[in-house]
């Protein structure tokens, strides 16, 4: 079955106490992307990847740091969580570069975070 | 800067009345647009999506927008709302040249018996 998978799903910590939010897609997609998702506010962009060991900045970047050494991998890194990065957050995938505009992303079933 | 706006954060309807969900964007440039719906606890689920093939476009569940290009505007609709279409609805643009796509804030649908 085709689908992204976050771990944890739900996760309570203190500030400063650095955590990880995995994320890994079974569809040998290029292009991988982080968001948070706030009332109100709708999905913002973290950070996203186009192919293994390319990433970049989206709207919301600070606080945050990813990697992508593996294609099928885009880990979340907290280095020191603080209370204003309380959200749930997406992580999603879609096939590749060309034409990205019309391509429709796979979500995760999100990771509700709560920082202490 | 491109822009997606959903009028209205909660629509309420009663079961079996029309539902109408509304978009608009911003955009000098033709855009590829999406309907995402969120049921509780769970992630976005592609519902439709516009690739300028068709005006009209056809979605999962009954549900269907119509892009009009002169009010920039790509509303949801669906004829009778089912107890089960109670959900969160996202719009969102995407462009070619871009590497991201712009989600709207969200219309939450509620369902009245």
């Amino acid at each position: 079955e085709a689908q992204v998978t976050q771990n944890p799903r739900y996760l309570i910590t203190v500030t400063g106490k650095k955590l990880t939010v995995t994320c890994s897609q079974n569809m040998n997609h290029e292009y991988m992307s982080w968001y948070r998702q706030d009332p109100g506010l709708g999905l913002r962009q973290i950070y996203y990847s186009m192919n293994v060991e390319v990433t970049d900045k989206g709207d919301v970047p600070e606080g945050y740091k990813v990697s992508r050494k593996e294609k099928r991998n885009f880990p979340l890194i907290l280095e020191s969580p603080s209370p204003n990065q309380t959200s749930l957050y997406f992580c999603a995938s879609s096939p590749g570069q060309a034409n990205f505009g019309d391509q429709p992303q796979h979500f995760g079933d999100g990771t509700r975070l709560s920082i202490l | 800067a491109q822009s997606v706006t959903q009028l209205g954060s909660h629509v309420s309807v009663s079961e079996g009345a029309l539902v109408l969900l509304r978009c608009n964007y911003s955009s000098s440039v033709p855009p590829y647009l999406f309907w995402y719906v969120q049921y509780p606890n769970q992630g976005l689920q592609l519902l439709l999506k516009y690739t300028s093939a068709a005006t009209l476009v056809k979605g999962i569940n009954g549900f269907e927008a119509e892009f009009k290009k002169s009010e920039t505007s790509f509303h949801l609709t669906k004829p009778s709302a089912h107890m089960s279409d109670a959900a969160e609805y996202f719009c969102a643009v995407g462009y070619s040249s871009a590497s991201k796509i712009i989600f709207g804030s969200g219309t939450r649908l509620s369902i009245r018996p």
